[in-house]
């Protein structure tokens, strides 16, 4: 099993430009997490998606981030226009969540730098 | 306010010496406790899962205890080894599906 695959791994681009973040989760799971890491704040939630569909977006933090999951295979988070601020590393996670099972595996995330 | 607090913040020790992090947390209701480990550049790998009515877990020489009175949670590593140097990040899961994080406790392993 290849795990949680997140493409790039490394981002840079400059302010007001737009960055798309690309996850391929597990085969066989059915949710799937974004998540943004800084130093300041730790790990935070972003968004949510189970079986398709989002369920829980109250992490994401204004308008310019948008997430999208088009089949149960390929997921992206969007910063449309990008600023300083949002440079962390954005980890994306998937699970099979059941009843009793919520193990999350963790992708190597992708690290955005926005000068 | 639902929060997860880790204590200490940073943490060094010397090769083979145990020690133990430490996790209050608030979370109402709880349906969950993890211990999460993350290495420098790479994604959480998740330690161990507790639910209210489990006491302890181990994995290896990592080792959780949980008191759901208390709202306390350690985790234990015995005779650490170079490679335990990593982040630690205790997550609680609400009944609701949401997770709160900790801020994680740095620890470092020096040979």
């Amino acid at each position: 099993d290849a795990g949680v695959i997140q493409s790039p791994r490394h981002e840079v681009t400059e302010m007001g430009q737009e960055v798309t973040l690309r996850c391929k989760p597990i085969s066989g799971h059915n949710s799937l997490f974004w998540y943004r890491q800084t130093m300041m704040r730790g790990l935070e939630l972003l968004i949510y998606f189970n079986n398709n569909v989002p369920i829980d977006d109250s992490g994401m933090p204004e308008d310019r981030f948008s997430a999208k999951m088009p089949n149960a295979s390929f997921s992206t988070l969007k910063i449309q226009p990008s600023e300083p601020r949002d440079s962390a590393v954005y980890f994306c996670a998937s699970s099979f969540t059941a009843a009793g099972s919520y193990e999350q595996y963790f992708g190597p995330g992708t690290r955005l730098t926005v000068t | 306010k639902n929060q997860v607090e880790q204590s200490p913040q940073s943490l060094i020790i010397l090769e083979g010496k145990n020690c133990t992090l430490q996790c209050n947390y608030t979370v109402s209701p709880f349906s969950n406790l993890r211990w999460y480990k993350q290495d420098t550049g790479r994604g959480p790998v998740s330690l161990t899962i507790m639910t209210f009515s489990e006491n302890t877990k181990s994995n290896g020489r990592y080792t959780a205890t949980l008191d759901a009175d208390t709202k306390q949670s350690s985790l234990h590593i015995t005779a650490s080894q170079l490679s335990d140097s990593a982040s630690y990040i205790c997550v609680v899961r609400r009944n609701t599906g949401k997770l709160i994080f900790g801020q994680g406790t740095t620890l470092q392993v020096k040979p």
